[in-house]
């Protein structure tokens, strides 16, 4: 069967708090990052993404923070709502040769939204 | 209306039959991927396609293979399941280069959940 996986790492956050989701990335090289949801059974979605020139950039309830010296991504959802619920991602995409690139994930992290 | 559009949502084979997973897109995108997910895990890259270029990732199984006959259209073939390939395929575009933003924020299908009996 399916072998087993290990489980994804939860975040437990309070309705209307602050949530701070973290990811380390691995290749010097991206240049490009994005941050993604993904509820259950469905694909992942889009959330806000930043180029590697930039150290922050701010959406509608969400910032994302790069910190490319340690390598490191996270992503900061203001007032958390119940509707935030779902496993988060990091991507990060390498250039390749020519116009080429690859998008790859990181590990995912659950966010857990208490009422 | 869906933009990358994976079919069938849900599949069922048995075990060593060869399988075939489709994906199509209406973005006229130049890159499309695959991934294999596990349950709890992050989506793993399979390959992709830079418009006609394959490439592929170097801890891909042979057991897995694409086809790309058209910029709307993206095969992936398993040609010998075994009960470690149950996951769910997800499949990806993106309008691809060094333009950003535009050109590397990738859309996802849906996913097709494969099982294997």
């Amino acid at each position: 069967g399916e072998s087993v996986g290990l489980h994804l790492p939860t975040l437990s956050v309070q309705e209307g708090d602050n949530s701070i989701i973290n990811c380390a990335y691995s290749n010097s090289a991206s240049d490009y990052f994005i941050w993604y949801k993904q509820e259950s059974g469905k694909g992942p979605q889009f959330i806000i993404d930043i180029r590697s020139n930039m150290d922050k950039r701010q959406g509608q309830r969400v910032t994302v923070l790069l910190n490319k010296t340690v390598k490191h991504l996270s992503l900061q959802i203001a007032a958390t709502q119940p509707g935030d619920s779902a496993v988060y991602f990091c991507a990060e995409n390498v250039d390749l040769t020519g116009a080429n690139s690859k998008l790859t994930f990181g590990k995912g992290i659950t966010l857990s939204v208490r009422p | 209306d869906a933009m990358v559009i994976q079919n069938p949502r849900y599949q069922v084979t048995q075990f060593g039959k060869p399988v075939t997973l489709s994906c199509s897109q209406t973005l006229n995108h130049n890159v499309m991927y695959w991934y294999q997910q596990k349950s709890s895990q992050a989506p793993k890259l399979l390959f992709h396609y830079y418009d006609k270029d394959f490439n592929n990732e170097a801890d891909t199984p042979d057991n897995f293979q694409s086809r790309r006959p058209n910029t709307s259209f993206c095969f992936l073939d398993i040609r010998s399941p075994g009960l470690g390939d149950a996951a769910m395929y997800l499949c990806a575009t993106s309008r691809g280069g060094s333009s950003y933003p535009l050109n590397t924020e990738a859309f996802f299908g849906q996913g097709t959940r494969l099982t294997v009996v």
